[in-house]
Order: structure tokens, then sequence, then C-alpha cells
């Protein structure tokens, strides 16, 4: 089962403007985490936001967390070819267990 | 940060044939690890949760007879795709918590994948 939706599903922009990504989810949440994966890797974890916390943010990253209407966003600024990724967000549905994921935004970045 | 290694990253197999896929966690221990499934374009699917020296927790619709499951020490849990079916090709990815890193509400790390081909 998957906890998060993010929208848009794909996403196609230019070299230098910002890219925002949003995720709701279902049931309530202690953390909730942003991870990025390059076409046939792995997973690599971008940031993690807690519950209590509204906003973080991480060198070009920038997360939201609005737990009222169970939703984040995560804006990467001044974007980059390199940036070209699909991005998930995920939390735990309960602690020390797995990981559930969104179905991901895939991010195109053009020079 | 922390490593997990997972081998092999890509393997071509006939039907009917079994496939290991290893998965490690270097400079860790992981009493759990986790393993996902992915489809092209899609998103990663929990497929059980490895537990070192017990059995491993399977999620609904998972098959644990075809999805063999070890986790014989606390740095490798293998998966082991039995009698693999051409439906059964997918992009496998572990992964696993440091504890000492972030605890129960850390993050986790994953391998970089397998991509299973069944011909």
């Amino acid at each position: 089962s998957q906890q998060g939706e993010e929208d848009p599903q794909a996403l196609s922009i230019q070299e230098g403007e910002n890219a925002t990504m949003n995720c709701s989810y279902k049931t309530s949440i202690n953390n909730l985490q942003w991870y990025r994966q390059n076409s046939g890797r792995g997973l690599v974890h971008l940031i993690l936001i807690r519950s209590n916390e509204r906003e973080k943010h991480s060198g070009r990253l920038r997360v939201t967390l609005d737990t009222s209407k169970k939703s984040s966003s995560l804006l990467i600024t001044a974007s980059r070819a390199a940036d070209t990724a699909s991005y998930f967000c995920a939390s735990i549905r309960q602690a020390g267990t797995a990981l559930i994921f969104g179905k991901g935004t895939t991010l195109s970045v053009s020079s | 940060g922390a490593v997990v290694s997972q081998h092999p990253s890509r393997v071509i197999c006939k039907s009917g044939t079994s496939v290991k896929i290893e998965c490690r966690s270097l400079d860790f221990q992981a009493t759990t690890m986790f393993w996902y499934r992915q489809f092209p374009k899609k998103s990663l699917m929990l497929m059980a949760t490895s537990n070192e020296g017990s059995k491993a927790t399977y999620e609904q619709g998972v098959e644990k007879d075809k999805f063999l499951i070890n986790h014989a020490s606390l740095t490798l849990s293998t998966l082991t795709v039995t009698s693999a079916h051409p439906e059964d090709s997918s992009f496998y990815i572990c992964s696993a918590r440091d504890p000492s890193g972030g605890g129960t509400t850390g993050e986790l790390f994953f391998g970089e994948g397998s991509r299973l081909t069944v011909l």
C-alpha cells in the first residue's frame, strides 16, 4: 500500500527555474521524508521533516509540512540539469517499520 | 553516511530458475532490512521486512514461497526469487536503517537495486 500521493506526476522545467512537488498522505505521521532516485538507481535521502515542524531548509531544498491538510511540498530552487530524477515522499507507519512511498514525481530539467 | 551494498546489479535468467539477490550493510549492523519492488516508472512497493534471526514479515499479496527472504546475520539479507517467471521481472531494492544514526525514525539507506529480467 502507498502512503503518499505526489503531484505532479511529471514536471519539465528549464535550468534556473524552481521546481515544486507536492505530496499528500493519508494517515498520521511522525515525520515525512523526501528521497531522490536517479533512473535505474537506488534512493538517496534528501530531507526529513518532523510532524512538529512546518518548514525545513537544506541547501537548495525547502520542505514544508501541513499536518492539518496532510500534505507536504518539496521546492528545489535554481534547478540544474543534474536535478533530473524522480522524487518520492515517504513516511513510516509505525516506529521501526518500513518506509511507505508515494507515487513520485519525475522531474526533468533541461539546459 | 551508511552504505548498503546490493548484488548483483543486473541478472538475466531463464523461466523456472531461481535467483538470489544479496543485500549487505557495510558499516553498520541492521537487525531489520526491507525489500522493495519497483516496476518501470512506478513507485517502490514494500514486499517484506527481513528480521535477523527470525522469519520475514511479508506484505499482503506477496507470495512468501515465491520470494524467500533470509536474514542470516546482522549485515546480510538475501532475497531468492524461486521458479522465476517473466512477470517477476522487476527492479528489486533493499534498504536498512542504521540504528546509530537515527533510531526508529531515521532515514533508510538503500542499495543500488537489482534489475531482474526473466526470459
